[in-house]
């Protein structure tokens, strides 16, 4: 497809599980960004990737949450240990050129911890 | 505590009425951008406003930004079910900044 797929769109998880979610930017999109969105609120920044290098993670919660892009395409963002208020949708979103006003976001996943 | 404040939180109207969205700040933005969200569905941009005082149009939709580019409208004339949906105004500070600033959201519902 032409846009931003992510997978799995819906995720259950125990209290203290891990879990990884998929963001599969648009083809040539050098940055690529992370969002995090509680139920009835808007998006909040969670990080920032310029190609493979993670260069903003100042909006990750705890240490808990660890994102990678090595090849500098596909991301997975990782929850480690997973609490109640993670429960959220994940939203990633690319850019062609790293301009923030660029951005085409994908569906999310909705992460929901039991 | 999020930087961009909207209101009202929720709005519902008849088709064809006329509606207005507010969106403000204390803080300054280089650009500003409104998104319409549907269920399930990932945000989808709507227009970026980067010049304080500018006005833009898309259809039955205008946007404004705040001369101190502090706030931004939206206004909706005559409304139908099909605008239904979140919608989000979006900042960014400063110029190569590399995350967005969304507000708290407003959901319209349009009744037919």
């Amino acid at each position: 497809g032409a846009g931003v797929s992510q997978s799995p769109r819906y995720k259950v998880a125990k209290r203290g599980q891990d879990v990884a979610l998929r963001c599969d930017p648009i083809s040539g999109h050098v940055s690529l960004f992370w969002y995090q969105q509680a139920l009835g609120q808007g998006p909040e920044f969670l990080t920032y990737f310029q190609n493979e290098a993670q260069l903003d993670k100042s909006g990750l919660p705890s240490d808990r949450f660890f994102a990678e892009r090595p090849e500098g395409s596909v991301s997975t963002l990782k929850i480690q240990r997973t609490q109640q208020e993670d429960s959220a949708v994940y939203l990633c979103a690319s850019s062609l050129s790293g301009d923030v006003n660029e951005q085409f976001f994908g569906p999310g996943t909705r992460l929901t911890v039991l | 505590t999020q930087l961009l404040e909207q209101s009202p939180q929720f709005l519902s109207i008849q088709e064809g009425e006329n509606l207005t969205v507010y969106c403000n700040s204390s803080s300054v933005f280089s650009s500003l951008q409104w998104y319409r969200q549907e269920p399930g569905e990932g945000p989808v941009l709507l227009v970026t406003v980067v010049t304080g005082g500018e006005v833009k149009k898309l259809k039955r939709l205008t946007f404004q930004f705040g001369d101190a580019r502090k706030d931004s409208s939206l206004h909706i004339t005559a409304a139908q079910p099909g605008d239904t949906g979140l919608y989000l105004c979006a900042g960014a500070r400063g110029t190569g900044a590399n995350n967005l600033f969304f507000g708290t959201g407003t959901r319209l519902t349009v009744i037919p």
